[in-house]
């Protein structure tokens, strides 16, 4: 079973306020990614990172950013939540190099009031 | 129009059905196929994982990919209510640094 964690869970905050969802992973997986997802739809990417120190934006447009500055630790910040920022956010890993298959944290599922 | 469709579903069979979840996909740079299974509040869990075309077996589940008509299936023989969840299709081409596509999802009961 694959080792990544996310944090919180759950989270319902007023808007404006500055939000970061934790992503952790213990398999040494140097590629990471975020995800978002609406019920009933695809997963989209919204960010994704090689290694340490590299960060790139995803498919799907985001206000949201990210850091990785330890290869086990990928953390989303979104500096002032809105409520169209409602959503479930999936943080994924995978072994590099070549196209290994990712393997996810269960969620933080977010609502902004 | 996406790069990948999925059989919206929902799915409803009884216990003991052989259950048939597919996908199509328009990019013919894809060439890593995956399966994801997702539970209700939880991520997805990586089911099967097959490169090109043909078949793969693990217990209960068969993938199938057919590149010529990009076309990928999963069976599941058998099917017992455990299965009931989200089946997610995915995939991924080649130096594409490991990004994958999804479908949306189908959703599966499987009655007692």
């Amino acid at each position: 079973e694959a080792d990544i964690y996310q944090t919180p869970r759950y989270l319902v905050i007023g808007t404006g306020k500055k939000i970061t969802l934790e992503c952790s992973q213990t398999m040494g997986h140097d590629k990471m990614y975020w995800y978002q997802q609406d019920p009933g739809m695809e997963l989209h990417l919204i960010h994704y990172s090689y290694g340490v120190n590299s960060t790139e934006k995803g498919d799907l447009s985001s206000e949201s950013t990210v850091s990785r500055i330890r290869t086990e630790h990928f953390p989303l910040t979104l500096e002032s939540a809105r409520p169209s920022h409602t959503s479930q956010y999936l943080c994924a890993s995978s072994p590099g190099p070549g196209n290994q298959p990712q393997h996810f944290g269960d969620g933080t599922r977010l609502s902004i009031l | 129009q996406k790069e990948v469709e999925q059989d919206p579903g929902p799915l409803s069979v009884p216990e003991g059905a052989i259950v048939s979840l597919n996908c199509t996909y328009s990019n013919s740079a894809f060439q890593y196929f995956m399966w994801y299974r997702q539970y209700s509040r939880k991520g997805p869990e990586l089911l099967m994982y097959t490169y090109s075309s043909g078949n793969k077996e693990d217990g209960r589940f068969t993938a199938q990919v057919d590149k010529s008509s990009k076309y990928i299936s999963l069976f599941i023989r058998d099917s017992q209510p455990s299965d009931s969840a989200t089946y997610l299709c995915a995939m991924s081409r080649s130096g594409g640094a490991g990004k994958s596509t999804f479908g949306d999802g189908t959703t599966l009961t499987v009655k007692p």
